[in-house]
């Protein structure tokens, strides 16, 4: 049973424009969102984070979006970059259980030139 | 500030072996988390320690340990390897303070394959 779900497996845009990246969850005990970009053989590298208690959170082109209505997150990037380029984790952590981050299975990103 | 550092990088062990992977968390850092990477199952959660004590732990078999030193270096060993253990092994860090909202960093990671 996928806690963490990242339905789109990939996604490619164009350099300049939009990513967003999706991400759902189930289990509303869930109070800390991550999201993290991956390079093959490489260990995932902290992007951004929401708290619960916030719908949106910024940081230079990464922008997280909270709906805990719908238990929805999204990630945007603008303006996308090739550098970009690469597979993005949504995570997420409960109270008392921090330590123990439940990841979606990933989204592969392709910005193209 | 140094990040998280795991040793070995890589490494090919028998079927029957057991295998020991190291953790240096980052400086200040008293949590030590373990994932597993597969393509099939992607990353899942193994153990987290924190000040030397196993605080959570995932849905794995006994095979796969773990310890955490007063340093807060940390240590995982998977005895009796199967072919399935082989994947990537995350190592992470963090405060491990409040109940919730601290940011994970992750190490490098130690590539185990079976033969």
């Amino acid at each position: 049973d996928q806690q963490v779900k990242q339905n789109s497996p990939s996604l490619s845009v164009q350099e300049g424009r939009i990513s967003i990246l999706n991400c759902d969850y189930t289990n509303s005990m869930f109070d800390y969102f991550l999201w993290y970009k991956k390079y093959p053989a490489e260990g995932p590298t902290f992007l951004i984070s929401i708290s619960s208690i916030k719908d949106k959170n910024e940081d230079g082109r990464f922008t997280v979006f909270l709906n805990k209505s719908a238990k929805h997150l999204s990630l945007h990037i603008v303006p996308s970059q090739p550098g970009d380029s690469a597979v993005y984790f949504c995570a997420a952590s409960g109270m008392g259980s921090q330590g123990n981050l439940i990841f979606g299975k990933g989204t592969k990103l392709s910005v193209k030139p | 500030k140094a990040g998280v550092t795991q040793t070995p990088r890589y490494l090919i062990k028998t079927r029957g072996q057991q295998v020991t992977l190291s953790c240096s968390p980052i400086s200040g850092h008293r949590s030590v988390s373990w994932y597993q990477q597969t393509p099939g199952q992607g990353l899942q959660f193994l153990f987290e320690y924190f000040s030397e004590t196993q605080r959570n732990k995932g849905n794995f078999p006994g095979r796969f340990s773990g310890r955490q030193f007063s340093n807060s270096r940390s240590e995982m060993n998977v005895s009796t390897l199967e072919l399935g253990d082989s994947a990537l092994y995350l190592c992470a860090s963090s405060s491990g303070t409040g109940n919730s909202g601290n940011t994970i960093y992750f190490g490098e990671g130690s590539w185990l394959t079976v033969v």
